[in-house]
This record gives structure tokens, C-alpha cells and sequence, in this order.
């Protein structure tokens, strides 16, 4: 089954760190772009970071400098490093699989991730 | 880069049309035709239900369609049924950023 499973939310103080993981199961995830979309209670869909099949990457300018995507493609899994972890970073946060045509056609059910003291 | 602009709520009758704008700018919407629709339900994660402006992915319903024109793009759904009852993003591509989403848009179904 062509899936994605999301792990590694949790409770985090502010200036803390947290590694999200997220496992792709039925497809490979180094032929893919991949991405993180998070949703903060109650708001809209806010796209983080984007890898490309060659490597490279992308972040939103809410998270470029704090925040790491990468992947492992022994283990086929996707991750998101996390620094210096703000009160506006608490959100449920979703992995993605990007399409050729630039449109997530498969999304993870999310972890969620509060920062908080 | 803002986010694509949605109205925040749409209603309509069981049966009726309903129609959602998402307005960009000649940096995203206006410049790609890669608008994607996005439904989601409460605690649930989104779903694709349009891409590349108007194209359906294989077991969305025809009700759904989508449009564009310049800067802004939109979403129709005919025949408003009860599970249509969600929250519903766009999304462009945006060259640089890459993606921008739009602000949302809560679909009630009278």
C-alpha cells in the first residue's frame, strides 16, 4: 500500500528541538520531491520545506535557518529537524508527496507538535 | 510570498453550485497553470481534488471542477451533497517560494 506515516510530535519548550520522522511505504522516496505542510489550530495549510529527487532544498521564510529536511534512503523515510523552536511552530505537521506537475498527491494522517513551557 | 486569497466561507443547499475564488498574483496564479484544490475534513488530513488548474485525479467526483482565469482561480461543486461539507485550500506554484496555499475556505451545506 502506498502509504505515509508521520512520527516524532510531541511536547517541546521553546528554543527546544524535535526531529520528525516520516516513513513512505509503497514508493521510493529519492525519485521524489517531498514535502512538510504544517496546520496550526485552527488556520490554514501552510507549506515548510520541500526536498528534491537530487537533493537540494527549499524552506519557507517562516523556517529557513531553524529548520532542516532530509531524508534516508536506506530506510526510506523523510525527516524534518526542527531548532529553536517557537510558540508559532505549534502545529500538526504533515509529510507529502509532491507530483512532476507541482501538486501534493499524498499526504501522511500528521503529528502534532507543541512548543510550550 | 502571502497566501493565495479565499473567501472564508461558502454555502449552499443541498443539489446547488457553489463556487470558490482563490486570487493570487502574476507571481503564482497568474503565471502557472498549476492551481491545486485541496478537502479536508475535520481531523482528517487533506485530500487532492483538482490539479493542474482542472484536472480530476482518478475517483473524485465530477461535481468537482475547477477553472482559472488571470490572476484568479476557483473551484466548483454542482450537485452539493451532505460530505461535501469541508474546509477547502488552493494551492499554486509560485516559482521561487515554491508553494503558496490559500487562506481556506469553509463549505456548509444548508
Amino acid at each position: 500500500e502506498v502509504q505515509l506515516v508521520e512520527s516524532g510530535g510531541g511536547l517541546v519548550q521553546p528554543g527546544g528541538s524535535l526531529r520528525l520522522s516520516c516513513a513512505a511505504s509503497g514508493f521510493t522516496v529519492s525519485s521524489n520531491y517531498m514535502s512538510w505542510v504544517r496546520q496550526a489550530p485552527g488556520k490554514g495549510l501552510e507549506w515548510v520545506s520541500v526536498i528534491y529527487s537530487g537533493g537540494s532544498t527549499d524552506y519557507a521564510d517562516s523556517v529557513k535557518g531553524r529548520f532542516t529536511i532530509s531524508r534516508d534512503n536506506s530506510k526510506n523515510t523523510l525527516y524534518l529537524q526542527m531548532n529553536s523552536l517557537r510558540a508559532e511552530d505549534t502545529a500538526v505537521y504533515y509529510c507529502a508527496r509532491v507530483a512532476p506537475s507541482k501538486y501534493f498527491d499524498l499526504w501522511g494522517r500528521g503529528t502534532l507538535v507543541t512548543v510550550s513551557s | 510570498q502571502s497566501a493565495l486569497t479565499q473567501p472564508a466561507s461558502v454555502s449552499g443547499s443541498l443539489g446547488q453550485s457553489i463556487t470558490i475564488s482563490c486570487t493570487g498574483t502574476s507571481s503564482d496564479v497568474g503565471s502557472y497553470n498549476l492551481v491545486s484544490w485541496y478537502q479536508q475534513h475535520p481531523g482528517k488530513a487533506p485530500k487532492l481534488m483538482i490539479y493542474e488548474v482542472s484536472k480530476r485525479p482518478s475517483g473524485v467526483s465530477n461535481r468537482f471542477s475547477g477553472s482559472k482565469s488571470g490572476n484568479t482561480a476557483s473551484l466548483t461543486i454542482s450537485g452539493l451533497q451532505a460530505e461535501d461539507e469541508a474546509d477547502y485550500y488552493c494551492c499554486s506554484y509560485a516559482g521561487i517560494t515554491p508553494y503558496v496555499f490559500g487562506t481556506g475556505t469553509k463549505v456548509t451545506v444548508l
